[in-house]
């Protein structure tokens, strides 16, 4: 079963700010906080993920809290392109084996609205 | 170039009937997995295998076999299909091996239908 827990589903307005909670009160010190999404037909996309400090790339930002009990995912300006199942996972690293394997839950179905 | 492929994208059958699933890789991963997402969306790991192991998901019943050919294809063997096996099956990979990977590229999907 997932170890997160995530609104499941959420609206934003196009070029504003889209920030997707994830709750993971259980997770251990070894694993991480990943996040994939699902645009419509076709296969998860990996998106961003983190240990303990936020983390930024050119596709979102990922705010961990202190305690690492929950996670904020960020998309600076969204666009209807955005529009997908975001799924929050907490896993170990993967060195191919069955440590790592990613658990999906039911995600945040983001809708972008012109 | 398509990072992971899989053929067919869809695939009608009957009750009964063996078919294959194709999948390869082109981005030179060690680690590749089989996805299946059902009707209600839920997405879950049925295999990951490397050149070491092959980890089953213990739920999967024995009718679904993975065959590797060599390390950039995983396909997906499954023998007298069922009802219930219609769903949306996807392959991944990742880097794995000595490297740590946070990452799992997916393909795009294979829509198998039972009938």
């Amino acid at each position: 079963d997932a170890k997160t827990t995530q609104p499941t589903s959420m609206d934003c307005a196009e070029g504003r700010a889209a920030n997707l909670p994830c709750n993971h009160s259980t997770i251990s010190g070894n694993e991480y906080v990943y996040w994939y999404r699902q645009i419509h037909s076709q296969g998860p996309q990996y998106i961003i993920h983190g240990l303990k400090n936020n983390e930024t790339n050119e596709m979102a930002s990922l705010i961990i809290t202190e305690d690492r009990k929950s996670s904020t995912l960020i998309l600076p300006h969204a666009t209807l392109r955005d529009t997908a199942v975001y799924y929050c996972i907490v896993s170990r690293m993967n060195y191919g084996g069955s440590q790592g394997n990613l658990i999906f839950g039911k995600g945040t179905k983001l809708s972008v609205k012109p | 170039d398509t990072a992971v492929s899989q053929t067919p994208k869809y695939l009608v059958t009957q009750m009964g009937n063996d078919k294959s699933i194709k999948c390869e890789q082109n981005l030179g991963h060690d680690t590749m997995y089989w996805y299946k997402q059902d009707s209600k969306k839920f997405l879950k790991i049925m295999f990951s295998y490397n050149n070491k192991e092959l980890i089953i998901n213990e739920t999967v019943p024995n009718r679904f076999s993975p065959k590797s050919p060599d390390k950039a294809h995983l396909n997906l063997h499954i023998n007298s299909l069922e009802l219930g096996d219609s769903a949306v099956y996807f392959c991944a990979s990742s880097q794995g091996g000595q490297a740590p990977s946070y990452e799992q590229y997916f393909g795009p999907g294979t829509r198998l239908t039972v009938t």
